[in-house]
């Protein structure tokens, strides 16, 4: 056990709609990352947050977006569903700003876009 | 651009035969070279950070090695419980980790 949550676990919704991913971070650690895998795709860096403010931003669509909140959870914001965004999204939280500290992912959201 | 292949994709090894991942990269500035492991339906999780070439780490029968072009995971007479997707990844002048695709590996009894 990582330290760090996510929920949900799965996620089953159409194309079209909204979702919401959480996740919190290890007691202390004010980054946190997201990423998505997909099966035919390594772990993609989406976004990082560090206490509250957007450090980074990766392969991230326009239509997802994050966000870090005062109690250092974190929410990622899937609009505009497609087929193609079905994959796993894991949370991954680090102690320090510039993620040079190991990250340390969650057990990831499974979603599934119908 | 950051670039990291990991080779083989797949490996099968029989129990107790030893063998090596690979993890060639292209970054600017490493600042680490991270390895995890990570079973289905599960996330990564963090087995060795090295930060520069020369360095080396051990964790029971896995050791990891760095070049400036690439890291090694020696797996030593391997368990069934060694079965996993074994993933490399960067961390350079950005700051965000890249990871390469995985090697698969399986342990045979």
């Amino acid at each position: 056990d990582s330290g760090v949550t996510q929920t949900p676990k799965h996620l089953i919704t159409a194309t079209g709609q909204r979702v919401t991913l959480r996740c919190s971070p290890r007691s202390g650690d004010l980054s946190v990352y997201w990423y998505q895998q997909s099966l035919d795709q390594g772990l993609q860096f989406l976004i990082h947050y560090y206490n509250g403010e957007e450090r980074a931003k990766g392969n991230i669509l326009e239509r997802f977006s994050a966000q870090q909140f005062p109690d250092l959870h974190s929410e990622l914001n899937l609009s505009s569903l497609e087929l193609g965004d079905s994959a796993l999204y894991f949370c991954a939280s680090s102690v320090d700003p510039a993620g040079e500290e190991t990250q340390y992912f969650g057990p990831g959201t499974r979603l599934l876009v119908l | 651009e950051d670039q990291v292949t990991q080779s083989p994709e797949a490996l099968r090894l029989q129990e107790g035969e030893s063998s090596s991942l690979n993890c060639s990269y292209t970054v600017s500035g490493l600042r680490g070279l991270f390895w995890y492991r990570q079973d289905p339906g599960k996330g990564p999780e963090f087995l060795f950070t090295l930060y520069s070439a020369g360095e080396e780490k051990e964790k029971e029968r896995l050791k990891a090695t760095l070049t400036k072009k690439e890291s090694f995971l020696h797996i030593t007479a391997p368990k069934p419980e060694d079965s996993a997707t074994y993933l490399c990844a960067v961390q350079g002048g950005a700051n965000n980790l890249f990871f390469g695709t995985g090697t698969r590996l399986t342990v045979i009894p």
